[in-house]
């Protein structure tokens, strides 16, 4: 799995857009970016995966870049629920195998 | 979407005792369940890898003798802390991979365990 490179917190405030970024600088053809959650003791979240095309759902959007050796993960409008530790990890996908953490980056929601 | 549990959801044990902890899918079968540690301010650290109906696989460093793991089923995975003792109190976490049928999001987490041992 590529390895990925992320800040270790960033803090937002409450309805505000949150931008996380993401290098992969050696991310490979048919590795995807998955981005995970994990609100304090509980289980991760899956929030968003993609391979190159810019991807939207529900909870987040995610942009990579054309060369894809960075992303960055965008909560559009930052709640307090958002408060958690966001993962970014390449990864291919298909196939089960485990997923490896990094630090991630520990966002804090400011009321 | 799909939903996997986790039985109990903290434990308190005394040491030397042994702690079962059950991870469950509720809607989908999983061939394949994994097994997180998390220590506090730490990430998540995979333990083991485990397929229903065979052996499960260690990652470097896990005593399989004290860490049982049992797939006996597409839905139960259960984890078996041998002889706890202080150092093993800690945050376990499973995952589930799907089977078949999703081609998005292929593991799904347990809400987690958290052992601590007097």
């Amino acid at each position: 799995d590529a390895k990925t490179t992320q800040p270790t917190s960033m803090d937002c405030a409450e309805g505000r857009a949150a931008n996380l970024p993401c290098n992969h600088s050696t991310i490979s053809g048919n590795e995807y970016v998955y981005w995970y959650r994990q609100i304090h003791s509980q289980g991760p979240q899956y929030i968003i995966h993609g391979l190159k095309n810019n991807e939207t759902n529900e909870m987040a959007s995610l942009i990579i870049t054309e060369d894809r050796k960075s992303s960055t993960l965008i909560l559009p409008h930052a709640t307090l629920r958002d408060t958690a530790v966001y993962y970014c990890i390449g990864r291919s996908s298909g196939s089960a195998r485990q997923l490896t953490f990094g630090s991630g980056t520990q966002l804090t929601v400011l009321p | 979407g799909a939903v996997v549990s986790q039985h109990p959801s903290w434990v308190i044990c005394k040491s030397g005792t042994s702690v079962k902890i059950e991870c469950r899918s509720l809607d989908f079968q999983a061939t394949t369940m994994f097994w997180y540690r998390q220590f506090p301010k730490q990430s998540l650290m995979l333990m083991a890898t485990s397929n229903e109906g065979s052996k499960a696989t260690y990652e470097q460093g896990v005593e399989k003798d004290k860490f049982l793991i049992n797939h006996a089923s597409l839905t139960l995975s259960t984890l078996t802390v041998t002889s706890a003792h202080p150092e093993d109190s800690s945050f376990y976490i499973c995952s589930a991979s799907v089977a078949s049928g999703y081609s998005y999001n292929e593991q799904f987490f347990g809400p987690g365990t958290r052992l601590t041992v007097l």
